[in-house]
């Protein structure tokens, strides 16, 4: 089975800096996306990471470390529209986006 | 634009009605489609996936009898909520895979927001 672990919510400032992270335990991990889903909408693809290492794009960067289950999304320079929930998926060899529990991320101006 | 719509995109009901959901890819054709629940505050759960011209796959605790799922076409796969209750208002989103080679990222539909009365 797969076990994904994420903060159920996080607050920052508009301007700020935030990190938020996810922790899994899967079997024929592949890699992990993170989406961003806005309350009653579809999620949005925002990254994939397979190797270890950081990504950068754009305000949003993603991090993954194998060895240890670990991967993080920073956001910077935060904006109100940032305010989100932000979802964690490892993609396994059994070709199926599993989600973890999302992060609702609230930005305060 | 989009590349996967969802029909309809809001429903209310009466207990005990069935409901058909259409999941529409508009630019390619999949031979694989994924159905997701959401409920209130609460992340995606995988609920099935539909496979163009044979049954598809449930997850584990997901009722084959009561979700229906057909994909009779590259192009289309329903969903349909048979005797609905009360329990299974919720937001049902499909998904379909980038493309054949691709790292498996899905594009979402808009989604169906079920209410059953």
């Amino acid at each position: 089975g797969q076990n994904i672990d994420q903060p159920t919510e996080m607050t920052a400032t508009e301007g700020a800096i935030v990190q938020i992270n996810c922790t899994y335990q899967t079997s024929g991990f592949n890699g992990l996306f993170w989406y961003q889903q806005h309350a009653g909408e579809a999620p949005t693809f925002l990254s994939y990471n397979v190797l270890d290492g950081l990504e950068e794009k754009g305000r949003f960067s993603s991090f993954l470390s194998r060895s240890k289950g670990y991967s993080y999304l920073l956001l910077k320079e935060l904006q109100m529209k940032d305010s989100a929930s932000y979802l964690c998926a490892p993609y396994t060899n059994t070709d199926k986006l599993i989600f973890g529990t999302g992060t609702r991320l609230q930005v305060f101006p | 634009g989009a590349v996967v719509s969802q029909h309809p995109s809001r429903v209310i009901c009466k207990s005990g009605t069935s409901v058909k959901i259409e999941c529409r890819s508009l630019d390619f054709q999949a031979t694989t489609m994924f159905w997701y629940r959401q409920f209130p505050k609460q992340s995606l759960m995988l609920m099935a996936t539909s496979n163009e011209g044979s049954k598809a796959t449930y997850e584990q605790g997901v009722e084959k009898d009561k979700f229906l799922i057909n994909h009779a076409s590259l192009t289309l796969s329903t969903l349909t909520v048979t005797s609905a209750h009360p329990e299974d208002s919720s937001f049902y989103i499909c998904s379909r895979p980038r493309g054949k080679n691709s790292y498996n990222e899905q594009f979402f539909g808009p989604g169906t927001r079920l209410t059953v009365l």
